[in-house]
């Protein structure tokens, strides 16, 4: 069955360095999302992403994160100067089409950021 | 700002009981809906969407949509111990021209006994 991939499963790293979170969609989805979710906390909305651009971003999405799909497989999320409050779980998620088309989120395994 | 409620629990089943979780949304124009079930340390794995009001059924899962209410419920006929999970409710809150995106609720824990 088709996945999303995201890689590394735990990324450690100091307050103020640069960290890249990588994923593989489906490979027929062409809508993307980066998700994150803080221990104990909701799943919560950051970026979504199609046909090389943004489409909408949250209040959280700000100018420290930026994201990139640099060829035909990998879509990926950067934070510029990280911060301690970044620390949480990152999702990857893609869809075959608009989600009010009665498409359906995928999510993938998640990248644990921990932040010191 | 548009919100999705649960109850974040634990709800506590024995084996072979049914399980009901409740989710309320805040937006009425909010068109798709969606649970997911997530074990700890582990993503969000979509069990069921429901777009129309009424029930719809998949295996031992049933959701139940009612947008009058703005209520979405999910039952779970015949829970097991494997079932015990978070279980996240989830609301496509965008329409129109967008992409659309999906705002979840915090969760609502179950815990089925053997």
């Amino acid at each position: 069955e088709p996945e999303v991939t995201q890689t590394p499963s735990h990324q450690v790293t100091q307050m103020g360095q640069e960290v890249i979170l990588r994923c593989v969609p489906i490979s027929n989805h062409l809508y993307f999302y980066w998700y994150r979710q803080i221990l104990g906390q909701k799943v919560e909305f950051l970026v979504s992403f199609y046909n090389n651009e943004i489409s909408e971003k949250s209040e959280i999405f700000d100018d420290q994160f930026s994201v990139e799909r640099p060829d035909g497989s990998n879509f990926t999320l950067k934070i510029r100067s990280t911060k301690l409050e970044d620390s949480a779980m990152y999702f990857c998620a893609s869809s075959g089409g608009r989600l009010q088309s009665n498409e359906k989120l995928f999510f993938g395994s998640g990248t644990q950021l921990s932040v010191l | 700002q548009k919100e999705v409620e649960q109850n974040s629990g634990p709800l506590s089943v024995p084996e072979g009981a049914i399980a009901s979780l409740n989710c309320t949304y805040s937006d009425r124009g909010s068109q798709s809906f969606f649970w997911y079930r997530q074990y700890s340390g582990k993503s969000p794995e979509l069990i069921m969407s429901i777009y129309s009001n009424g029930d719809k059924e998949d295996g031992r899962f049933t959701a139940q949509l009612n947008k009058a209410s703005q209520y979405v419920s999910l039952l779970i006929r015949d829970s097991q111990p494997s079932d015990s999970a978070t279980y996240l409710c989830a609301v496509n809150t965008d329409y129109g021209g967008s992409q659309g995106n999906l705002i979840f609720g915090k969760g609502t824990k179950l815990s089925v006994k053997p």
